[in-house]
């Protein structure tokens, strides 16, 4: 397997502008996690969903950050409008965790991350 | 909050060494942790669990140790290798749920 998807890897866009960011799980996973990392918070988890239901969203930081996942192979995250303090590096990650709620802490898999430049 | 914390940003230990990295957490709900490590311009890999009801789990070279009435985790690297030079993030967990805490991250250099 491919493993986890990330497009693009780099994106470097000015302040206001939208930004996209896609992903693509690992085949038969059914829960992927949307993460954010930064030097003073680490990886913090943005949103997650379960069979393509967005279940928890209470990291999203602002109304400005929205993510989608159309299909069990597609994800987006998208920012609009963009923020210096936006710049980071995104990590998509999925596992093979049974259905909400009943499920196992099972191993997360990343993908290799999108890192954003904000200007 | 920070419900998993790694205090020390940075690590240096000669090849051949041990590497000790730390982790305490506040969170008395947590019964699962991990570890993973992160290369440069890749993902965050997982790399050894353990679970609330044993204090000790190796695997190979690497030993997570857990002392819960002091809410800390460590990660012992014997012996130490200059392969092992990443960034190591800690995570607490716990039963029926989802999501992982995860640390700021520890930057290790190995030196040959």
């Amino acid at each position: 397997d491919a493993g986890v998807i990330q497009s693009p890897r780099h994106e470097v866009t000015e302040m206001g502008q939208e930004v996209t960011l896609r992903c693509k799980p690992i085949s038969g996973h059914n829960s992927l996690f949307w993460y954010r990392q930064t030097m003073m918070r680490g990886l913090e988890l943005l949103i997650y969903f379960n069979n393509n239901v967005p279940i928890d969203d209470s990291g999203m930081p602002e109304d400005r950050f929205s993510a989608k996942m159309p299909n069990a192979s597609f994800s987006t995250l998208k920012i609009q409008p963009s923020e210096p303090r936006d710049s980071a590096v995104y990590f998509c990650a999925s596992s093979p965790s049974g259905s909400y709620p009943n499920f196992s802490t099972d191993t997360q898999y990343f993908g290799p991350g999108t890192r954003l430049t904000v200007l | 909050d920070q419900q998993v914390k790694q205090n020390s940003p940075s690590l240096s230990v000669q090849e051949g060494r041990i590497s000790i990295l730390n982790c305490d957490y506040t969170n008395s709900m947590f019964d699962y942790f991990l570890w993973y490590k992160k290369y440069p311009a890749e993902g965050p890999t997982f790399l050894i669990s353990i679970s609330s009801i044993k204090d000790k789990n190796e695997d190979g070279r690497f030993t997570v140790f857990l002392n819960k009435s002091a809410k800390h985790l460590s990660l012992h690297i014997v012996p130490s290798q200059p392969g092992d030079s990443a960034v190591y993030f800690c995570a607490g967990s716990y039963s029926g749920t989802y999501k992982y805490i995860f640390g700021t991250g520890t930057r290790l250099k190995v030196l040959a």
